[in-house]
């Protein structure tokens, strides 16, 4: 299956502005989520179709995409931001029927 | 408001076959569009995408796990069954049924159930 990487980890001062960034050859050519997870909590959606937030996440959040790299900012940290990153997209090693989500990223508010 | 529950045992022993089922609520299997998804989780470690069943039956699965995976709907019951044949310790995971939401090759994972861990230990 093909791979999306993450950085591991990244910390970002209260208030201040993060980027966290996924990269993989499915992403030239299939959308990206974003999911955020708590520890102890199951994941939720927080940017969806490369740029779009659902109702009920706050509009420091934000994505992109250029050629083979999503990326996710948090304008502005917040304390309650602070938890484990994925990215997801399609599979593009041939079972392009199935998905991929990448290594994840913790993000860690100082 | 859409809801989904992962079920099933706890603890199971190595050979053996976990059967895991998705209780949702909110909307239907048989309403054309609607998918659903089974994704894991090792402790500490990252997400895995493992199946998917959509309103018309299509079946799809990861290509890692294909010959031990088998995805089922009950639309009267609401459920979506998985089950997974051969049981490892390393498929120790908390398990998770997603609704799939989206357009083909846009999809995206909302909601999500709260998840069920399942342990592989003798």
């Amino acid at each position: 299956s093909s791979e999306l990487t993450q950085d591991p980890a990244v910390s970002v001062a209260l208030g201040q502005t993060v980027r966290i960034t996924c990269q993989g050859d499915s992403l030239r050519s299939f959308s990206s989520s974003w999911y955020q997870q708590k520890p102890g909590q199951a994941p939720i959606l927080v940017i969806y179709d490369k740029n779009n937030r659902p109702s009920g996440i706050p509009d420091r959040f934000s994505g992109s995409t250029s050629g083979n790299t999503a990326s996710l900012t948090i304008t502005g940290a917040q304390a309650e931001d602070e938890a484990d990153y994925y990215c997801k997209s399609r599979d593009s090693s041939g079972n392009h029927l199935g998905y991929v989500f990448g290594t994840g990223t913790k993000v860690t508010v100082l | 408001q859409v809801t989904l529950k992962e079920s099933g045992p706890a603890l199971v022993k190595p050979t053996q076959t976990l059967t895991l089922t998705c209780t949702f609520s909110g909307f239907s299997l048989n309403t054309t569009g609607m998918r659903v998804s089974w994704i894991r989780q090792p402790p500490g470690k990252a997400l895995e995408w493992l199946a998917r069943i959509d309103w018309d039956d299509d079946k799809f699965y990861s290509t890692s796990l294909k010959t031990r995976l088998t995805i089922s709907k009950d639309t009267s019951k609401n459920q979506v069954v998985l089950t997974m044949t051969n049981m490892d310790p390393v498929d120790t995971a908390t398990y998770y049924c997603a609704r799939i939401n989206g357009w083909e090759f846009r999809e995206w994972f909302d909601p999500w159930g709260q998840g069920t861990l399942v342990t592989v230990s003798s």
